[in-house]
């Protein structure tokens, strides 16, 4: 089983339809992100949290919204789905003691807004 | 603004080297990542460098020159599974992660 699982993987809806993809985790991370991968662009931060108390808006949060249930669950809503929030979408995690601040990615979620 | 620079695409043969190249600029630096991601998986880590020289783990390495702004990751003895897109990410003064929009590999037999 994955550390990182994120549900659903693929998802295709409607302008104005609202969205929540979620991530769980078994890592035992507090930080948790939420990036958005579009074709000849980098990664992108969305939304991050570092612990359960804590939510920051990355570079490009307009339009979407994060929960952070528990140490373990991330979830990402789109209260309002438009056709350029297209994309992959990934969570990652990291370990706050680690050395290099590698993140460990869920497999991502395809979503497709008409 | 800040920027990360990296081919679009690459193409070797089975069996040689390859050198992609990442340059970068950046507001401040802690840091600087390589990420493997085959196509329509998720990204997994690489290797990460934070001081200047050459990191080496097995058949990858990775080099940074912070006075240059440059990185390199170095794959020797290809395989045809080491076709997928490297990502180079560099960490700014802020702790951010910058990424760039990766390198797509291609090797042929």
């Amino acid at each position: 089983d994955a550390d990182v699982t994120q549900t659903p993987r693929n998802r295709i809806t409607k302008t104005g339809k609202r969205i929540m993809l979620e991530c769980s985790q078994t890592k035992g991370h507090d930080r948790m992100y939420w990036y958005r991968q579009d074709p000849g662009l980098g990664l992108r931060l969305i939304y991050y949290s570092f612990d359960v108390k804590d939510i920051n808006k990355g570079e490009i949060s307009d339009g979407y919204s994060v929960s952070r249930q528990a140490q373990a669950k991330f979830s990402l809503s789109l209260e309002s789905a438009i056709p350029n929030q297209t994309a992959l979408y990934f969570c990652a995690t990291s370990d706050l003691t680690s050395d290099t601040g590698e993140l460990f990615f869920g497999e991502g979620s395809r979503l497709t807004v008409l | 603004g800040q920027n990360i620079d990296q081919p679009t695409e690459m193409t070797a043969t089975e069996g040689a080297i390859v050198q992609i190249n990442c340059t970068y600029q950046t507001s401040g630096f802690n840091g600087l990542f390589w990420y493997q991601q085959h196509a329509g998986e998720a990204p997994t880590f690489l290797s990460y460098n934070v001081l200047d020289g050459l990191e080496e783990k097995g058949r990858f390495s990775s080099f940074l020159s912070r006075s240059k702004g440059y990185s390199y990751l170095l794959l020797k003895e290809l395989q045809m599974k080491d076709s997928a897109s490297y990502l180079c990410a560099v960490m700014d003064s802020n702790y951010q992660l910058i990424w760039g929009a990766g390198t797509k590999l291609i090797i042929k037999p």
